[in-house]
């Protein structure tokens, strides 16, 4: 049974879009995470989210994306206005600090 | 910030072989993670192995945290071993993982 799952698997847009990928924990946990995988290159840190706020952002967090935890269970992160260079894939974890992180299986997304 | 190096890069081998993956890191590190990324990109937790060392059927790790490294052993290689193995530190002073550039192995019939 998987830890993370993650919707929708793939995703194709129009520059400029609004898109925003979700993530359902099996069970529940404090911390989350998203973190992008450009084609070809290593995964990469978005950002942190703790007891329902940001905890930590990388660089790459710019003001276009956006975290939520609307309803209490599913986590989304939202990409407001779609540039090409994300296109990639974002992958959603949970886990905590000094123990297993587990990530889900990802959205492939492709931004034309 | 921490940074984390792979090696080797890439590495092909024949079946039945035997193969060591190295993950070295620049600072202490409270988790270290090995990953498989597998032919449709799912992330395969390995091991969570901050310190010591685990085996897992024909995979196991070692971490010497004093000495900033990890090593990945796979033993007897399959096909389906094929894909991309990260190696994965989070440091003392953040929660996000930082992941190293990978190697990438390619396991022949």
């Amino acid at each position: 049974e998987p830890e993370v799952t993650q919707t929708p698997s793939h995703q194709v847009t129009q520059m400029g879009q609004e898109v925003i990928l979700r993530c359902v924990p099996i069970s529940n946990h404090l911390y989350f995470y998203w973190y992008r995988q450009i084609l070809g290159q290593k995964v990469e840190f978005l950002v942190s989210f703790y007891n329902n706020e940001i905890s930590e952002k990388s660089e790459i967090f710019d003001d276009q994306f956006s975290v939520e935890r609307p309803d209490g269970s599913n986590f989304t992160l939202k990409i407001r206005s779609t540039k090409l260079e994300d296109s990639a894939m974002y992958f959603c974890a949970r886990g905590g600090m000094i123990e297993t992180q587990y990530f889900g299986p990802g959205t492939r997304l492709l931004v034309l | 910030g921490i940074q984390v190096e792979q090696s080797p890069p890439d590495l092909i081998l024949q079946e039945g072989a035997n193969s060591t993956l190295r993950c070295n890191f620049s600072d202490s590190v409270n988790n270290l993670q090995w990953f498989h990324q597998n032919p449709w990109g799912q992330l395969i937790n390995l091991f969570y192995i901050p310190s010591g060392t685990k085996q897992n059927g024909r995979l196991s790790a070692t971490t010497v945290a004093t000495e900033r490294y990890s090593l990945l052993y796979i033993s007897s290689s399959q096909t389906t071993d094929s894909g991309v193995y990260f190696c994965a530190v989070e440091g003392n002073y953040g929660q996000n993982f930082v992941f190293g550039p990978g190697t990438r192995l390619s396991v022949l019939p």
